[in-house]
């Protein structure tokens, strides 16, 4: 049971390259969320999924876009990388009607130059 | 202003000593309040979570909440070395809404 992983681990990404961060659970949750952190500032969310075949903004979704492939799986997009996005990548599942816990991911550390 | 509110630190104690780490929020819609915590370079976990004014005990960790004055707290009895982690404060009410997480230090 690996529970979230999240490839890769770290990128650097020049200004205007494109990449997608990849998630996938094996605890069968219905929920997935992208979640970004910055010295400072907590954990953001950008997007999030509350089952599959849907997705909706979080706090900061500019810039981004998401693909909730299946129950397992949620990408994260970024079409034109910019220095702002420099940042740590978090994805995170839960079940909310077992409970209201959010399971992470170990992160993708990322660096637009 | 954020809806959580969280002192960033970084705070420096002596093994033993009692820790207290406190958050405000402003969304009285918000019905769980939850703590997690992230060693670095690793993924954020719960530590604990409640619905409820009042304390939870879970071993050294206290977690006490004022839906009056809308303000949570940690408290760490016994601090530990293998305590030094950010510690994260977290609300939910539709979606969860972290603070912006305070770094502690426990120095053997």
């Amino acid at each position: 049971n690996a529970g979230v992983t999240q490839t890769p681990k770290f990128q650097v990404l020049k200004t205007g390259q494109s990449m997608t961060l990849q998630c996938a659970q094996d605890m069968n949750h219905n929920s997935m969320y992208w979640y970004r952190q910055d010295p400072g500032m907590g954990l953001r969310l950008i997007y999030y999924s509350a089952s599959e075949g849907t997705t909706d903004k979080g706090e900061v979704p500019n810039g981004y876009n998401v693909s909730r492939l299946n129950k397992r799986e949620f990408s994260l997009r970024l079409e034109s990388a910019a220095p702002s996005q420099t940042s740590v990548y978090f994805c995170a599942s839960s079940d909310a009607q077992v409970s209201y816990e959010q399971y992470f991911g170990p992160g993708t550390r990322l660096t637009v130059t | 202003q954020k809806e959580v509110e969280q002192d960033p630190g970084p705070l420096s104690v002596p093994e033993g000593a009692i820790v207290s780490l406190n958050c405000t929020y402003s969304n009285s819609a918000f019905q769980y309040f939850m703590w997690y915590r992230q060693y670095s370079r690793k993924g954020p976990e719960l530590l604990m979570y409640t619905y409820s004014s009042g304390n939870k005990e879970d071993g050294r960790f206290t977690a006490q909440v004022d839906k009056s004055s809308k303000y949570i707290s940690l408290f760490i009895r016994d601090s530990q070395p293998s305590d030094s982690a950010t510690y994260l404060c977290g609300n939910q009410g539709g979606k969860l809404i972290f603070g912006q997480g305070t770094e502690l230090s426990v120095k053997p």
